[in-house]
């Protein structure tokens, strides 16, 4: 079964610094990517996808991820955090030819104003 | 309205009891699923139901039940709550085409005493 981990658990950054996110996933086959963030108390939204293309890949609110995959990794940054980039992120893998996401156990970020 | 709407938002209920968390979608969303969130886990597939007459277990479904009542319509009941089904719930939605990725409702807090 596919798994993925966030080594991460807790971040805590002062405004203005680069984040990035680690995220690696156990599956070797095609394997469609997914972050997603969660505001204090809300439902998870989605940030940023990745099913083929340039592995490059940008989302909403200046976030981006790249995909390498001799690496097994889809890494979340952004160059320049702000307070309200605080929530919980979480990384998440489909099969390409599935639909059934499976969640890493996500990164808590805290940014400091 | 919320696309995705969950209730109760929160609900604190005695172990032994019988529960139901209800989830109603106006996606038109033919895919729903139900997930559990605990800290440093992220988010485990309980169940998931590809159309009303097609419902299946998750990683975790031990203790629960679910209930597609209609389309737009996913119950999950707990028969006999136990503190460790202590979480934060999510349903989720998707359509037949992956690429549009999940849905969540704001989720159901429940605490088992």
């Amino acid at each position: 079964a596919q798994s993925v981990s966030q080594h991460n658990h807790h971040v805590i950054l002062s405004e203005a610094a680069s984040l990035e996110l680690g995220c690696n996933y156990s599956y070797g086959g095609t394997v469609n990517l997914f972050w997603y963030v969660q505001y204090p108390g809300q439902h998870l939204q989605l940030l940023l996808k990745y099913f083929s293309g340039d592995p490059l890949v940008k989302g909403i609110k200046g976030f981006e991820a790249e995909f390498i995959k001799s690496k097994f990794s889809f890494n979340l940054r952004k160059p320049s955090v702000q307070w309200s980039d605080t929530a919980e992120y979480f990384c998440a893998v489909t099969l390409h030819a599935g639909n059934m996401l499976t969640f890493g156990g996500g990164t808590r970020l805290m940014v400091k104003p | 309205d919320a696309d995705v709407t969950q209730t109760p938002r929160n609900r604190i209920t005695k172990t032994g009891k019988r529960i139901m968390l209800e989830c109603s979608q106006t996606k038109g969303h033919d895919r729903m699923y139900w997930y559990r969130q605990d800290p440093g886990l992220g988010l485990r597939l309980i169940y998931y139901s590809f159309d009303v007459k097609d419902i299946n277990k998750g990683e975790i479904s031990d203790g629960y039940s679910v209930s597609r009542q209609a389309q737009a319509k996913f119950s999950l009941s707990l028969e006999s709550a136990i503190p460790n089904q202590t979480a934060l719930y999510f349903c989720a939605t998707s359509p037949l085409d992956r690429n549009y990725g999940y849905t969540f409702g704001s989720g159901t807090r429940l605490t088992v005493v």
